[in-house]
């Protein structure tokens, strides 16, 4: 079973620092690119970021760029989001999702998503 | 930034009646190799996204047939051919051609 479990979330100070994970399962995890896309309570669904390891690309919402970095170990089968210079306008659910095309040069449709892991930016 | 637009933003059905939800990017999603880049997804309360349309009209695994897709370029629309009462939550249309993904702001389906 295709599976995506979030981790990491947390309370945090402005400025502050957080690191999220994503355990992938069940799939070949190099063969997708993979994104995180987050949601406040209540609202829509932001993109946040994403990574495609055969492209070699990688693409950032204007609101997280240079202080956001998505990366991927292979080895782990996990995906990360490192997040510095937090804000309070950063607090929302983050979800991971994959791709639904193998080996794509683009990025096409979320496939799968996790459950989300949440981060609060507060003090 | 490619900009998503929906209406109606709310839409109230009535079970085994038909509905639909139209999208509009700013920009085309149409790419040269003939795919449209525009997926639509179902949130249920209280639940993560799930993928319903990828590429303007292809079904995913596992999606009632009664859900269709359709459009190219900047207008697309999602059908559902009789709404059935766990079909409500809020449907959001992705355009993933162009950098960075974008989202619509979504269609609240609820019961009239």
């Amino acid at each position: 079973e295709v599976q995506l479990v979030e981790s990491g979330g947390g309370l945090v100070q402005p400025g502050g620092s957080l690191r999220l994970s994503c355990a992938a399962t069940g799939f070949s995890f190099d063969d997708y690119a993979m994104h995180w896309v987050r949601q406040t309570p209540g609202k829509g669904l932001e993109y946040v970021a994403g990574i495609n390891r055969n492209s070699g690309s990688t693409g950032y919402a204007d609101s997280v760029k240079g202080r956001f970095t998505i990366s991927t170990d292979n080895a782990k089968n996990s995906l990360y989001l490192q997040m510095n210079n937090l804000r309070a306008e950063d607090t929302a659910l983050y979800y991971c999702a994959k791709d639904l095309v193998p080996r794509g040069l683009l990025w096409d449709a979320f496939h799968v998503w996790g459950r989300g892991t949440m981060v609060t930016v507060s003090s | 930034d490619v900009v998503m637009t929906q209406s109606p933003l709310s839409l109230p059905v009535t079970p085994g009646e038909p509905a639909s939800i139209s999208c509009r990017s700013g920009q085309s999603l149409l790419n040269r190799n003939g795919h449209n880049y525009l997926a639509w997804y179902l949130q249920k309360p209280g639940q993560s996204p799930q993928l319903l349309i990828s590429f303007a009209s292809n079904r995913a695994s596992g999606v009632p047939d009664r859900f269709s897709g359709s459009g190219s370029g900047t207008d697309f629309t999602l059908r559902i051919r009789r709404v059935e009462a766990e079909d409500i939550g809020v449907y959001y249309c992705m355009q993933a051609l162009h950098t960075p993904v974008t989202f619509g702001p979504g269609t609240t389906v609820h019961i009239k």
